[in-house]
C-alpha cells in the first residue's frame, strides 16, 4: 500500500535550535518526494522536492532534506529555526510533480523564543 | 510563482443545501486540478482528479453524486457539495497543474454545515 508516515505529531523547539522532521514512505514505483509547509489559513507552499540525483536537496527558507532509499525516509532539516517557521509541515509522495499526492498526517512545529 | 485562488474562503450553509467552491488558476492554464479534503488536525486526503474537458476521477469511497466536480475551462474547476450535512464540514483544498513542473495549491475553503 502507498502511504506516508510522519511519526511526530507535534514538535517544539527553541528559536535558533536545529530541527529534523521525520518522514517515511511506502510507494511501489520510483517516488517523487515533497515537503510542504502550511501556515494557518493559508495554502500549502512547496519547500523542496526530490526525484533523482543528489540525495541531499536544498529548498527554500534554509530547509534541506535527505533521501535515504534503504530506510524509505525523506527527513527534513534546518540548522537554525526561526520563529516564523512555526507552521504545519507535510511530507508527500507521488508519481510526479504534477501528479496526485499522498500526504502524511503532518507535523506541527512550535517555536519558542 | 503561479497563483491558485479559491472562492469562497469560508462558507456556512444549512444542512440539506448545496454549496459550490471555485478553484482558479490565475496566471497559467491548468490541465489538471486535484481536490483534497482536510479534517482538523489531519492530513489532506485526495477526493478526485479533474482534467479539463473530461469527467473527474474519484478516489475510492468518495461519492461522485455528492461531490460534483466540473473542470469546464483551463483556469476553472468547481466542486459542488450537494445536500450538505454536518459531516461534510471540512477544509477543501484544490491544486492545479499545467505545463510547469509542479502543482500549486489554493488557500483552501472552510465549509461549515449547520
Amino acid at each position: 500500500a502507498q502511504s506516508v508516515t510522519q511519526p511526530d505529531i507535534h514538535i517544539t523547539v527553541s528559536e535558533g535550535a536545529s530541527l529534523e522532521l521525520r518522514c517515511n514512505y511506502s510507494y511501489g514505483a520510483t517516488p517523487y518526494l515533497f515537503w510542504y509547509v502550511q501556515s494557518p489559513g493559508q495554502g500549502l507552499q512547496l519547500l523542496l522536492k526530490y526525484f533523482s540525483g543528489d540525495t541531499l536537496v536544498q529548498g527554500i527558507k534554509g530547509f534541506e532534506a535527505e533521501f535515504k532509499r534503504s530506510q524509505s525516509s525523506f527527513n527534513l532539516r534546518k540548522p537554525s529555526v526561526h520563529w516564523s517557521d512555526a507552521a504545519e509541515y507535510f511530507c508527500a509522495v507521488g508519481a510526479g510533480s504534477t501528479d496526485k499526492l499522498i500526504f502524511g498526517t503532518g507535523t506541527r512545529l512550535q517555536v519558542f523564543p | 510563482g503561479a497563483v491558485v485562488s479559491q472562492h469562497p474562503s469560508w462558507v456556512i450553509c444549512k444542512s440539506g443545501t448545496s454549496v459550490k467552491i471555485e478553484c482558479r488558476s490565475l496566471d497559467f492554464q491548468a490541465t489538471t486540478m486535484f481536490w483534497y479534503r482536510q479534517f482538523p488536525k489531519q492530513s489532506l486526503m485526495l477526493m478526485a482528479t479533474s482534467n479539463e474537458g473530461s469527467k473527474a476521477t474519484y478516489e475510492q469511497g468518495v461519492e461522485k453524486d455528492k461531490f460534483l466536480i466540473n473542470h469546464a475551462s483551463l483556469t476553472l474547476s468547481t466542486l459542488t457539495v450537494t445536500s450538505a450535512h454536518p459531516e461534510d464540514s471540512s477544509f477543501y483544498i484544490c491544486s492545479a497543474a499545467g505545463a510547469r513542473s509542479e502543482q500549486y495549491f489554493g488557500p483552501g475553503t472552510r465549509l461549515t454545515v449547520t
